[in-house]
């Protein structure tokens, strides 16, 4: 069966960096994408950008550009979200979701458990 | 960036009665290389991740029940939970697949 295995909770200080894994199973990795999502306590969803696993292509949302960076490493079928220059207003659940397709895209189909990351001085 | 907008907010419904939540989008999803609207709605419980039940605006995922349907074109889309079930309680999101970001309603909040 399709899971997704996001990596455990975080704590980072302002300024700093964090990086949230998904651990890819039951399908071929490199063949659907995989976006990011931010859920912050008690507010919507937000997606962040996408990744093609096969070609390692990437796509971000504006708000995101220059701060966040997706990666993927295929031969442990696991892809990376890296944020940057953290700041209390990313203190949020963090998912990584698979993009279903039938013929395109549609949406996405599995996601994986979610990932809090608090920043906090 | 394609603006998401959900009506209503909150919506409370009695057992077994319908529901209906609507979604409108600042443009058009309409891809025309295979004549599908581009939305997709999500449940999403508490402490869960979202679960996606419609996309290409109608089409229910495997394994949604029949209670739930998509409708709409163009710019305005509807879900419908045609007999509210306890189990329905959630948050329910609208998002565009048109183009990237792929942005999100706001959520409507569906209470019994």
């Amino acid at each position: 069966q399709v899971q997704l295995v996001q990596s455990g909770a975080e704590v980072k200080k302002p300024g700093a960096s964090v990086r949230v894994s998904c651990k890819a199973s039951g399908y071929t990795f490199t063949t659907y994408n995989i976006n990011w999502v931010r859920q912050a306590t008690g507010q919507g969803l937000e997606w962040m950008g996408w990744m093609n696993p096969y070609s390692g292509h990437t796509g971000y949302a504006q708000k995101f550009q220059g701060r966040v960076t997706i990666t993927r490493d295929t031969s442990i079928s696991t892809a990376y979200m890296e944020l940057s220059s953290l700041r209390s207003e990313d203190t949020a659940v963090y998912y990584c979701a698979r993009v279903g397709r039938d013929g395109y895209n549609y949406g996405e189909d599995y996601w994986g458990q979610g990932t809090l990351v608090t920043v906090s001085s | 960036d394609i603006v998401m907008t959900q009506s209503p907010d909150s919506l409370a419904v009695s057992l077994g009665e319908r529901a209906t939540i609507k979604c409108k989008s600042s443009q058009g999803l309409l891809y025309t290389s295979n004549n599908r609207d581009y939305l997709t709605w999500y449940q999403q419980k508490p402490g869960q991740p979202p679960k996606l039940l419609i996309y290409w605006a109608s089409t229910r995922e495997s394994g949604v029940p029949d209670r739930f349907s998509g409708s709409g074109s163009g710019t305005d889309f509807t879900l419908t939970i045609s007999s509210l079930q306890a189990e329905d309680v959630a948050v329910y999101y609208c998002q565009q697949f048109y183009s990237t970001p792929y942005t999100f309603g706001q959520g409507t909040k569906l209470e019994i």
